[in-house]
């Protein structure tokens, strides 16, 4: 069974920091390994999506890195400002067919960035 | 159209009423998922439809049914909820076959309230 950590569970960091997130899984079967980022009470907005094929993956201030063989993912966010506030999930797709649409998330990261 | 949309956004309900939520998607998106998730925890997957058809159910108990009218549709009946399933439930789709795909997009979330 697909197990998904994320560390540290909550960062609390001033503005401009840069910071790294991380996701571990345990089973490196993965399809893809999706990142998200949920403001409180609200839906999940798709950050980065990285293929199992893909080492990283860039959107802006943000840098996703995989390392399928080790069960790694880190999310990094360069130069943090106060709307990055979020809790921030990874989730991983197994790779089978069919009915196996399943993503698994982690455990989340509770980010804060102060003034 | 990239997005998904749930209706209604805050629901309140007695434990005896029958309500309904409902998701759409135009993305031509085959797969399409509900999600439940309480405060501080990740998503946890409900139901999944594959081209129409259920083809994964979390063992969730009978009060909930889902139903999928058609490939752009997802709804979620609900009759005689207990206190206990007040909670963020989440839509989301993504491509039912691996090839092509671009990842999971979320709805915005109806927060359900059980009085």
């Amino acid at each position: 069974k697909q197990e998904v950590t994320q560390i540290p569970a909550a960062l609390s960091v001033p503005e401009g920091e840069n910071l790294v997130l991380n996701c571990s899984f345990t089973d490196s079967a993965i399809y893809n390994l999706q990142w998200f980022r949920q403001d409180p009470g609200k839906g999940l907005t798709s950050l980065l999506l990285i293929q199992s094929s893909q080492r990283e993956q860039t959107s802006g201030r943000l840098n996703a890195s995989l390392d399928k063989s080790s069960g790694r993912s880190t999310l990094y966010i360069a130069a943090s400002q106060p709307g990055d506030s979020a809790t921030y999930l990874c989730a991983v797709r197994p790779r089978v067919t069919g009915g196996g649409n399943k993503l698994t998330f982690g455990t989340g990261t509770q980010l804060k960035v102060e003034l | 159209d990239t997005e998904v949309t749930q209706t209604p956004k805050h629901l309140v309900m007695g434990m005896t009423n029958k309500k309904s939520l409902k998701c759409e998607q135009h993305m031509g998106h085959r797969a399409m998922y509900w999600y439940k998730q309480k405060a501080k925890k990740p998503p946890e997957l409900m139901f999944v439809y594959s081209y129409e058809k259920l083809s994964i159910n979390e063992s969730v108990p009978s009060r909930f049914s889902p139903e999928c009218p058609n490939s752009s549709l997802l709804n979620l009946h609900l009759h005689a909820l207990q206190p206990e399933d007040s909670a963020l439930y989440l839509c989301a789709s993504s491509q039912a076959v691996l090839g092509g795909d671009y990842g999971y997009t979320f709805g915005s979330g109806t927060r359900l309230t059980v009085v």
